[in-house]
Parts: structure tokens; C-alpha cells; sequence
């Protein structure tokens, strides 16, 4: 089964600078890869997808993330963070079955 | 078009006792499936539904367990509840065509907490 590596659990980033959340997926064929938000006492919320097409993926809330295949990454990516981006994030694939796997999540701490 | 909805938001229950949680998934999706998130394991898989039948299922004990009806909504049901159980559990609804699904939208999940 194919899995995510989050690599960073908790990214402290003061408002308006940029931010990079790394994700890294286990080599496959072929990959559906996924962004969710977790706000504090919420659901998660899908934030952009990679089905194919397209190695850069644009999402809600001006976020973006890059597929690539030869390094097997997904990173998210904001230029300018909000503090009300402050929230968890989670890098999810999609295995046999719609089976989300979830990576471990990055908390984002955006600091006035 | 309305969200993923789910019944209690929030639950407290006794070890031992069993509980019930419903899941309303978006108008038109035929697939729901059920996550359990706590803080030490993270989001893992329960098991998902498609036109009333169980298509896949997670690594978890036989106490938990669904059902998704004509409709589409689900439930879940754990028996003899155990303290490790306290968690947040999510519902994600999908469209299905041609046995492809696609993005899952999660529900605002509900949280019980096993005393």
C-alpha cells in the first residue's frame, strides 16, 4: 500500500511570509495525491487535489503544491500566510479501495 | 448543496457500553467512509460503503462496524467500548462513477470521549 511521510510536525512562519509543508509519497505507478485542513474542533477540508494533468495543483485559500514524480513529493505552498491559516494540515494518497492513508500532519503556526 | 453532516457532535460514554454514529454524506454520493483520528495514531481507516455493501475495511477489531442504507447514510457502531476508543471519528462522502470514486468531503466528525 502506498503512504505519506509529512516531514516537518509543526512549522512556526510569521504572517505574510512564505511557507513550504513537505510531503513525500512511497513510489507507485500511479498516485492520487491530496491537501486537507483541520481547523481546531472541525472536519478536515480538501484543499487541492492531484488526480493527474497538471504537475502544479492550485487550491482554495491560494495555496498551491507541485507533484513531482522523480523526487516524489507534494509540498504545499502559500506565499503570503494569514494567521487565520493557522490549522493542521494533512498529505493524504489514496490507496486500493478509496482508501485514504494520511500522513502525520503539520501543524502551521502563523506568529503576528 | 449541503455538507457531510453527522450526529452527536459530541458523545461521553462508559467502557463497556456501545454507541452509535450517524453519518449524512452529500447529496448524490453513493460512498462513505469512516475515519478514526486520535492524537497518538493519527487518521486511520475504518471501513467504507458503497451502495449498501462494505467495500474495504481498516485494521480494527471486530467491535466496530456499519451499515449504510438505501439512501446512503451510515452509521457506525462500536460494542463494548474500551478507553482507547475516545476519539474523533470522521465521515468522508465521495461520488462514485463507474466504480471510480473521487475526493472525499469530510464531515465536522464527533468526538467521544470513553469514561
Amino acid at each position: 500500500a502506498q503512504s505519506v511521510t509529512q516531514l516537518d510536525s509543526q512549522v512556526p512562519v510569521f504572517e505574510e511570509a512564505p511557507v513550504e509543508l513537505r510531503c513525500n509519497y512511497s513510489s507507485s505507478v500511479s498516485v492520487y495525491l491530496f491537501w486537507y485542513v483541520q481547523y481546531p474542533n472541525q472536519g478536515l477540508q480538501l484543499l487541492l487535489k492531484y488526480l493527474s494533468g497538471s504537475t502544479l495543483v492550485k487550491g482554495i485559500n491560494g495555496f498551491e503544491a507541485e507533484f513531482n514524480k522523480s523526487q516524489t513529493s507534494f509540498h504545499l505552498r502559500k506565499p503570503s500566510v494569514h494567521i487565520s491559516d493557522t490549522a493542521e494540515y494533512f498529505c493524504a494518497v489514496v490507496n486500493a479501495g478509496n482508501m485514504l492513508t494520511f500522513g502525520g500532519g503539520t501543524r502551521l503556526m502563523v506568529k503576528p | 448543496k449541503a455538507g457531510v453532516t453527522q450526529t452527536p457532535r459530541y458523545l461521553i460514554k462508559t467502557r463497556g457500553q456501545q454507541v452509535t454514529l450517524s453519518c449524512s454524506p452529500i447529496s448524490g454520493h453513493r460512498s462513505v467512509s469512516w475515519y478514526q483520528q486520535t492524537p497518538g495514531q493519527g487518521l486511520q481507516f475504518l471501513f467504507e460503503y458503497f451502495s449498501e455493501t462494505q467495500r474495504n475495511k481498516g485494521n480494527f477489531p471486530g467491535r466496530f462496524s456499519g451499515r449504510q442504507f438505501s439512501n446512503s447514510r451510515s452509521e457506525m457502531n462500536v460494542s463494548t467500548l474500551e478507553l482507547g476508543d475516545s476519539a474523533l471519528y470522521l465521515c468522508a462522502s465521495s461520488f462514485v462513477q463507474a466504480t471510480v470514486s473521487y475526493e472525499q468531503y469530510f464531515g465536522p466528525g464527533t468526538r467521544l470521549t470513553v469514561t
